[in-house]
C-alpha cells in the first residue's frame, strides 16, 4: 500500500522559534498533499491543500504567514510553523493523494509539536 | 451544512465481544465514505472505503455497511482484540462542483477500548 512518512515524529521548541515538518510520499507521486491539525480527542481539521509547484490553498481562519507550506516536488511537502507559540502545540498530520479512481488520501503518522 | 456525526462517543467492551459503531452524515453531493482507525499518537489508517453503490464491505474482522438513502453507515468489529483499542473515524467525501475534486468531512470519532 501507499506509504506516507513524516519527520520529525515529535518536536519540542521554545516560543518564538520556527519549526519545519516534512511529509513524504515514499512509493507514489503525490499530486496533492494536505495538512491537518488535531487537538486531543477532536477530529482532524484541514489547514491547507497544496499542489506540487503551486501555492497552497488555506482553509478559512488559517494564517498562511504563520503556517508556511512548500510542495516543491511530487514526493515532498513541508509545513513550517513560524514564530511558534504555546497555542500552536498540537498534532499535525499530513496526507497525500495520487491519481486514481477513489482519490484516496494516505495519511502520515503525524508530528507532535510542543511549544514551551 | 456538511456534517458527520458518530456514536457512541466512547465505548468499552471485553475482549472477544463484537461491537457496532454508527455514523450519520449530511454531506452532499456524496462521493464515498471511509472508515479509519487511528491509534493514539498516530495517523489514521484506512479500513474500508465505499462508494454510493456499495452496501457492505469487509476487511478482516471489520465490516462496514452503507445506506445511502438514509445516509447512515456502521462499522462492525467481530471478536474484538486488545489491539482494536483506538479511535475509529468516519470520513465522508463530497464532490466539489466548482473547480472539481473532492473534499473530506471528518467525524469526531468513536473511542473504543477493549479490555480483558
Amino acid at each position: 500500500g501507499a506509504v506516507v512518512s513524516q519527520h520529525p515524529s515529535r518536536v519540542i521548541c521554545k516560543s518564538g522559534t520556527s519549526v519545519k515538518i516534512e511529509c513524504r510520499s515514499l512509493d507514489f507521486q503525490a499530486t496533492t498533499m494536505f495538512w491537518y491539525r488535531q487537538f486531543p480527542k477532536k477530529s482532524l481539521m484541514l489547514m491547507a491543500t497544496s499542489n506540487e509547484g503551486s501555492k497552497a490553498t488555506y482553509e478559512q481562519g488559517v494564517e498562511k504567514d504563520k503556517f508556511l507550506i512548500n510542495h516543491a516536488s511530487l514526493t515532498l511537502s513541508t509545513l513550517t510553523v513560524t514564530s511558534a507559540h504555546p497555542e500552536d502545540s498540537s498534532f499535525y498530520i499530513c496526507s497525500a493523494k495520487g491519481l486514481g479512481e477513489t482519490n484516496e488520501q494516505f495519511f502520515g503518522p503525524g508530528t507532535r509539536l510542543t511549544v514551551l | 451544512k456538511n456534517q458527520v456525526e458518530q456514536s457512541p462517543q466512547s465505548l468499552i467492551i471485553l475482549e472477544g465481544k463484537n461491537c457496532t459503531l454508527q455514523c450519520n452524515y449530511t454531506v452532499s453531493p456524496f462521493s464515498n465514505l471511509r472508515w479509519y482507525k487511528q491509534d493514539t499518537g498516530r495517523g489514521p489508517v484506512s479500513l474500508t472505503i465505499m462508494t454510493f453503490s456499495e452496501n457492505t464491505k469487509s476487511n478482516g474482522r471489520y465490516t462496514a455497511t452503507l445506506d445511502a438513502d438514509t445516509k447512515q453507515s456502521s462499522l462492525h468489529i467481530t471478536a474484538s482484540q486488545l489491539s482494536d483499542s483506538a479511535s475509529y473515524i468516519c470520513v465522508v467525501s463530497r464532490y466539489i462542483l466548482t473547480g472539481g475534486g473532492n473534499k473530506l468531512t471528518f467525524g469526531t470519532g468513536t473511542q473504543l477500548k477493549v479490555e480483558l
